[in-house]
C-alpha cells in the first residue's frame, strides 16, 4: 500500500510568488493533517481536514495561507504571496477515523521543502 | 516556553551505548508519539503509547502519566540509529485531540 506522498519534495520561488503544494494521504485515511518546520524550530502544526471539512486550522499563520482538500482526497496548501519567513519544509500526515477511539496513528509524508529567495 | 521539551538537545554516543531520550510535557495527554527523521528522509512513527511502556527490538518507550514524562530508549546503538528522535504528543479530545504538539527534537549521533 502506497504511503503518504508529496509534491514537490523541493520548491525554489522568490518572495512574492504562488506556490502550491500538494498532499495525497493513504488510501482510505480521512483525517489529513498539514504541519511545517521552520528552521531552528520545533514542527507545528497548520491544519486539520476530516474528509474535505477543516475540522482545525487554529495553526494557519495568516491569510496568505489557503489550504483545500476538494472531494475529501488529495490536499492543496497554497502559499500566495510567499514572503522569507515562509521557508521551511511542510509535512503531510493522515490518519484513520475508529469510531470511540480518540487518537490514531498519523501516517507522514516525506514533506516539501520550500525555499523562499 | 514549549509544551514539549526534549532533552538533551543534540546526543553523541559510539556504537553500542545504551541511549536515553527524555521528553517533559505540560499539558494533558491522551497520547505521546516518539518519532524518527534520518537525514533527508520522512518522519516514521516509531511508538504511539498512553501509559507503561513499549517495546520494538532494540528500542523501549516509556511513558509517566503523573509525571508528565516520556523516554526513548535504545540498546545496543548502532550508527544507523543516528537521526533526529521526535517526541510529539495528542491533546485530549475537548483540547482539540487530533492534531500534535511537537518538541524540538533531539538529534542523535552514533560514531562507529
Amino acid at each position: 500500500e502506497a504511503g503518504v506522498t508529496q509534491f514537490p519534495s523541493h520548491s525554489v520561488i522568490e518572495k512574492g510568488q504562488t506556490v502550491t503544494l500538494r498532499c495525497d494521504p493513504i488510501s482510505g485515511h480521512d483525517n489529513l493533517y498539514w504541519y511545517r518546520r521552520v528552521m531552528g524550530k520545533e514542527i507545528k502544526f497548520l491544519l486539520h481536514f476530516v474528509k474535505e471539512s477543516k475540522q482545525d486550522e487554529s495553526g494557519m499563520p495568516n491569510n496568505r495561507f489557503l489550504a483545500e482538500r476538494t472531494g475529501g482526497t488529495y490536499s492543496t496548501l497554497k502559499v500566495q504571496p510567499a514572503e522569507l519567513e515562509d521557508s521551511g519544509v511542510y509535512f503531510c500526515a493522515s490518519s484513520q477515523t475508529t469510531p470511540g477511539w480518540p487518537y490514531n496513528e498519523q501516517f507522514f509524508g516525506p514533506g516539501t521543502r520550500l525555499t523562499v529567495l | 516556553k514549549n509544551e514539549v521539551e526534549q532533552s538533551p538537545q543534540n546526543l553523541t554516543a559510539q556504537e553500542g551505548e545504551f541511549i536515553t531520550i527524555n521528553c517533559s510535557y505540560s499539558v494533558g495527554i491522551s497520547a505521546l508519539h516518539w518519532l524518527q527523521q534520518h537525514p533527508g528522509g520522512g518522519i516514521v512513527s516509531l511508538f504511539m503509547l498512553s501509559s507503561g511502556k513499549k517495546k520494538h527490538g532494540r528500542l523501549i518507550a516509556t511513558i509517566n502519566i503523573q509525571e508528565k514524562h516520556s523516554s526513548l530508549h535504545i540498546t545496543a546503538s548502532h550508527p544507523r540509529d543516528s537521526a533526529v528522535y521526535i517526541c510529539a504528543v495528542q491533546l485530549r479530545p475537548l483540547q482539540g485531540a487530533q492534531k500534535l504538539v511537537f518538541g524540538q527534537g533531539t538529534r542523535l549521533t552514533i560514531n562507529p
